[in-house]
């Protein structure tokens, strides 16, 4: 199957600093990368749909200044975390789409983030 | 709004002995239910998928899960367990937002997490 490749898999910040986390389709173009958040013995969250070249469609509840989503080329979404704070930390998971069908999104190994 | 509860939050088994994990959805519509699997450090992974047709859906790595619309239930099964086989696993429902089979959001379960003894 195709891969996404998350960078970092686990990132330590300060209260207060904002963090950036890469998300990549290595071996496919996608239009289309989700990100989704994962709480401790909780479910995954989707938290914005974000398609090549448009701004990310957020979920409700989802603020979308606080949660940076860039998704400038066809292999690369962006996730900054502004101003992070410490309910900031979490799991955060993004998938692409490499097709037109459900068996196609892909997931990433996600990143651990814990703010200080 | 659509929802998925998976009752069982840690099971533990003997290798080869069978496994069942149960998944229980709500949605409006005729669902798209899916199961992944999730390993430390890799992504999510596709195990099976149901749309439509025959309510016994087979999977990768031996798993098959049967869809219940009467119990609005997606349990996943295996007959027999192997060590790889520990992991965590997600029920999730598909929202279908282009019509037809495209691709669309997606509502996990809380996950399963499975530890097979030897």
């Amino acid at each position: 199957g195709a891969v996404v490749s998350q960078h970092p898999s686990r990132v330590i910040c300060k209260s207060g600093t904002s963090v950036k986390i890469e998300c990549r389709s290595l071996d496919f173009q996608a239009t289309t990368m989700f990100w989704y958040r994962q709480f401790p013995k909780k479910s995954l969250m989707l938290m914005a749909t974000s398609n090549e070249g448009s701004k990310a469609t957020y979920e409700q509840g989802v603020e979308k200044d606080k949660f940076l989503i860039n998704h400038a080329s066809l292999t690369l979404s962006t996730l900054t975390v502004t101003s992070a704070h410490p309910e900031d930390s979490s799991f955060y998971i993004c998938s692409g789409v490499a097709g037109t069908g459900w068996e196609t999104q892909y997931f990433g190994p996600g990143t651990r983030l814990l703010v200080l | 709004a659509q929802s998925v509860t998976q009752p069982d939050i840690h099971i533990t088994v003997s290798e080869g002995a069978s496994l069942e994990l149960r998944c229980n959805y709500s949605y409006g519509a005729t669902p798209y239910l899916f199961w992944y699997v999730q390993s430390p450090g890799q992504g999510l992974q596709l195990l099976l998928k149901y749309f439509s047709g025959d309510t016994l859906v087979q999977g990768i790595k031996g798993f098959e899960a049967e869809f219940k619309r009467s119990q609005s239930s997606f349990n996943l099964r295996k007959p027999s367990v192997h060590w790889s086989d520990a992991a965590e696993y997600f029920c999730a429902v598909g929202d279908d937002l282009a019509g037809g089979t495209s691709y669309g959001k997606l509502t996990f379960g809380q996950g399963t997490i499975l530890t097979v003894h030897p």
